[in-house]
């Protein structure tokens, strides 16, 4: 039963355009949300975040969107560089389970120069 | 220290064998995480210590599995008689402890090949 779901396995953009990663989820009491991107052989690295107070989170090229209603969360990358080209993990935590992340299975993002 | 810390990088080990993965989680964290992750999948969780006590184990830890915290610093994760279904990367992350609101900072992983 996965709780975090990420419907696309793979995504290939063009340099400088828009990268969109989507993420669903199915409990309800997930109330924060966290993407992380990783290059082989090493381990994931914390990128945004977002409570579910907000539905919106900036940092920089990167804004995480929520959809509380509809269980559904996005990953806007933009302009989108080579150097992004890694997989990106959607990821929740589960207060009700020390915290911990329960990760969805991933989206291995190429961006063509 | 710059961040959380896995030992070996990679284990090549016979089936049959025990091995055992040691990481050295970020000093002032006192929450730590053991994930494994295969390929193609997200790394999922196996078990979390506060400080020393291991508070939770995933039904994925089978009894061949093992884990420690002494003294709630570095941790250890043994596993007895490998099989070829233990190949996969083994993740350990740690975070402060100060709330749901802060993520967990990741090893960069042992990655473990049963032959």
């Amino acid at each position: 039963d996965q709780q975090v779901k990420q419907n696309s396995p793979s995504l290939s953009v063009q340099e400088g355009r828009i990268s969109i990663l989507n993420c669903d989820y199915t409990n309800s009491m997930f109330d924060y949300f966290l993407w992380y991107k990783k290059y082989p052989a090493e381990g994931p690295t914390f990128l945004i975040s977002i409570s579910s107070i907000k539905d919106k989170n900036e940092d920089g090229r990167f804004t995480v969107f929520l959809n509380k209603s509809a269980k559904h969360l996005s990953l806007h990358i933009v302009p989108s560089q080579p150097g992004d080209s890694a997989v990106y993990f959607c990821a929740a935590i589960d207060e009700t389970s020390y915290d911990k992340v329960i990760f969805g299975p991933g989206t291995s993002l190429s961006v063509i120069p | 220290d710059t961040g959380v810390s896995q030992d070996p990088r990679h284990k090549i080990t016979k089936r049959g064998q025990n091995v055992t993965f040691r990481c050295d989680p970020i000093s002032e964290h006192n929450r730590l995480y053991w994930y494994r992750q295969t390929l193609g999948q997200g790394p999922e969780f196996l078990t979390y210590f506060q400080n020393e006590a291991q508070l939770e184990k995933s039904r994925l830890l089978s009894d061949r599995f093992s884990a420690e915290r002494p003294k709630g610093s570095f941790s250890t994760l043994e596993i007895q008689r490998t099989e070829q279904g233990d190949s996969a990367m083994y993740l350990c992350a740690s975070s402060p402890g100060t709330g749901a609101d802060t993520e967990a900072f990741f090893g960069q992983g042992t990655r473990l090949t049963v032959v």
